[in-house]
């Protein structure tokens, strides 16, 4: 089955500092690569993806980059600011398998100090 | 709100108690999972239902028992549970054969006591 792998497990960056999170997944065939943030309290909400067929997608201060040869991809969020402390997390899937079963990564708790 | 909606919000209950959570989605999908997450293992899945039907069972014991009577409703029965089940129970529902991520609830957050 698919194994994903994130790093770091903790991140401190300064506000207005970048902040790059990197993951990377076992099984050529998952094509689907989403990002989740998890505030306190809060279950984890989708904040940008990208599929195989793209090598890479932005949405404001948040960017993903994949390399499927490498088998990794990376989130880059610039500009950090407080609001950006949570926890993310990367996943990958075959998309269309049945139940869409996500394999996430470990999770990154991010700090962002003003 | 997500749309996804879980309660309760939090439960403390004894060893020998039986108690149930309950997820609802308004978003029209067909696929719905339970994960368990905890300080040791993040994001743990346990059950998945796609169209109604049990799709995967990971190995969890049988104290905790999945249902989901329609594609809108999934609950987790509870009984017998043990400290170590202490943690946060997290709904999610997706579009079956779409490819997207999913949509999680807020959580119920369980201490077994």
């Amino acid at each position: 089955g698919e194994n994903v792998e994130q790093h770091p497990s903790t991140l401190s960056v300064q506000e207005g500092d970048s902040a790059v999170i990197k993951c990377t997944y076992s099984d050529s065939a998952s094509n689907y690569f989403p990002w989740y943030k998890q505030e306190l309290g809060k279950g984890p909400q989708l904040i940008i993806d990208i599929r195989s067929n793209v090598g890479e997608k932005k949405d404001q201060r948040i960017a993903v980059t994949l390399n499927k040869t490498a088998k990794h991809f990376s989130l880059h969020i610039t500009e950090t600011q407080p609001e950006d402390s949570a926890v993310y997390f990367c996943a990958a899937t075959i998309g269309g398998a049945a139940g869409n079963k996500l394999t996430f990564g470990g999770g990154t708790r991010v700090l962002v100090k003003p | 709100e997500t749309g996804v909606t879980q309660t309760p919000r939090h439960l403390v209950m004894g060893m020998t108690n039986k108690k149930s959570l309950k997820c609802e989605q308004h978003l029209g999908h067909n696929a719905m999972y339970w994960y368990k997450q905890s300080a040791k293992k993040p994001l743990e899945l346990m059950f998945v239902y796609s169209l109604e039907e049990r799709v995967e069972n990971n190995s969890v014991p049988s104290r905790f028992s999945p249902e989901c009577p329609n594609s809108s409703h999934l609950f987790l029965h509870l009984h017998t549970l043990q400290p170590e089940d202490s943690a946060l129970y997290l709904c999610a529902s997706s579009q079956e054969g779409g490819v997207g991520g999913y949509t999680f609830g807020s959580g119920t957050r369980l201490t077994v006591v």
